[in-house]
């Protein structure tokens, strides 16, 4: 079956301006979830949806992160008035089951999206 | 808090010699996932394998093993025989299961095999 898909594979944009990066989880997953990866910082969790549960927020590095999730499936990452530090790989991934699940918790990942602030 | 140290950042081999990645984790949980995760250079994140905390039972999937000891807090990976496929980034990385910890992974920073022919 279909794995993660996320798009743009590749985004170059200028320092200020928004992008929103896309993921599509594997379907019938319940949980997404956001990482971004870098070479200071290695790869850090961002966001994780559950559900219709209220996200966990707690790896937004800034305000000017946000991400949503509609329908319980695509979601998008957005990044408000890029700085050159925001350039990194954001990793998506999807796992059937999230919270105190003992089965199937393994993540599966998307091949990301690798975005350069000029 | 909780870390995971992979304290080797690159490794390289000869094809056919086995490989050992060490990981070293510290959380206050006292259950817990540990997960091996392979990145070759294409960019996605593979999963490899996972560990349950409440079960220290070693084994053997293929050319891939693990090591976990708890008293040790350590998660070591073994790629016996290597191939030039193997070279990649490993890594390790933890999860609690604690409900409200969700289910995000704490990684550590990756080591890089190289397997040479």
């Amino acid at each position: 079956g279909a794995g993660v898909s996320q798009s743009p594979s590749n985004k170059v944009t200028e320092k200020g301006k928004d992008v929103e990066l896309r993921c599509d989880p594997i379907s019938g997953h319940t949980a997404l979830y956001w990482y971004r990866q870098s070479l200071g910082q290695g790869l850090e969790f961002l966001i994780y949806f559950q559900g219709n549960s209220a996200p966990d927020k707690s790896g937004l590095p800034s305000d000017r992160f946000s991400a949503e999730r509609t329908g319980g499936s695509v979601s998008t990452l957005t990044i408000q008035r890029t700085q050159q530090e925001d350039s990194a790989v954001y990793l998506c991934a999807s796992s059937l089951a999230g919270g105190r699940s003992r089965a199937n918790n393994e993540q599966f990942f998307g091949p990301g999206t690798r975005l350069t602030v000029l | 808090a909780q870390k995971v140290t992979q304290a080797q950042t690159e490794i390289s081999v000869v094809e056919k010699e086995d490989v050992t990645l060490d990981c070293v984790y510290e959380t206050r949980d006292t259950t817990y996932y540990l997960f091996w995760y392979k990145q070759p250079p294409s960019g996605e994140l593979v999963f490899l394998i996972r560990r349950n905390s409440f079960d220290e039972q070693n084994e053997i999937s293929g050319r891939y093993s693990w090591n976990f000891q708890k008293s040790t807090s350590s998660f070591n990976f073994t790629i016996t025989a290597s191939q030039v496929v193997d070279s990649a980034v490993y890594f390790c990385a933890l999860r609690p299961d604690i409900k409200a910890a969700g289910n995000k992974l704490t990684f550590g920073g990756g080591t890089r095999v190289l397997v040479k022919p």
